[in-house]
């Protein structure tokens, strides 16, 4: 079945830095990726999400790009703000299903 | 404006309790979906539903039943509650056009 594998569980950072997120996917279908961020007590709002291959897709400073090729749809941000502190999913839609979630990378951001 | 409500907030049963979780969506989504958040496990899809009267099973569905009554409404009912039910859970609608809309979830204690 579809999966998706989030590598880092906590990333920690100074403000101004940049940052990225690794995803990776496996799926038998057409991919359609998307990006939640959860800040605490909130639900997973939608990001950032693509299904066209190799087009870098952008919002609110984050920005990611689908490549089929090696199943990856990294999520960057150039200069974190304290108020990314948050946990970010990667997702993968089979439509039929659901999303399948990677287990969520929480970004904390220090002064 | 379109959403996916919740209720309760927040629940505590004891162990072998009878438990039902509402969910509600004004977005005319014919998608309908149960998750539970977990440390470590990110969300994972309980059960899901694609119209009034239609139930799938999803990814963790053992402990946990499911019935959509209407277009809008969407319950989950844990019939003999366990402490390993202990979870935040979400319901999201979503469909092939549209983005999922995630519900503001339900904190369930069961001791």
């Amino acid at each position: 079945g579809d999966s998706v594998t989030q590598t880092e569980g906590l990333v920690t950072l100074t403000k101004g830095l940049p940052v990225m997120l690794n995803c990776t996917y496996q799926t038998t279908y057409s991919p359609f990726l998307f990006w939640y961020v959860q800040h605490l007590n909130e639900a997973p709002k939608l990001l950032l999400k693509s299904s066209t291959d190799n087009k870098r897709t952008e919002h609110q400073g984050f920005y990611a790009t689908l490549h089929k090729s090696s199943s990856s749809f990294h999520l960057q941000k150039s200069s974190v703000q304290l108020s990314d502190s948050a946990l970010y999913f990667c997702a993968l839609n089979n439509y039929a299903q659901g999303l399948t979630f990677g287990l969520g990378t929480r970004v904390s951001v220090f002064p | 404006e379109a959403a996916v409500t919740q209720s309760p907030r927040n629940k505590v049963t004891v162990t072998g309790g009878n438990v039902t979780l509402s969910c509600r969506q004004t977005n005319s989504h014919n998608y309908m979906y149960w998750y539970r958040q977990d440390t470590g496990h990110g969300l994972r899809l309980i059960h899901y539903s694609y119209g009034a009267g239609n139930l799938q099973i999803g990814d963790v569905p053992d402990g946990y039943k499911a019935t959509r009554t209407t277009q809008e409404d969407f319950f989950l009912l844990l019939e003999l509650a366990s402490p390993s039910q202990t979870s935040l859970y979400f319901c999201a609608s979503g469909d092939r056009d549209s983005d999922y809309t995630f519900g503001s979830g339900t904190r369930l204690l069961v001791i």
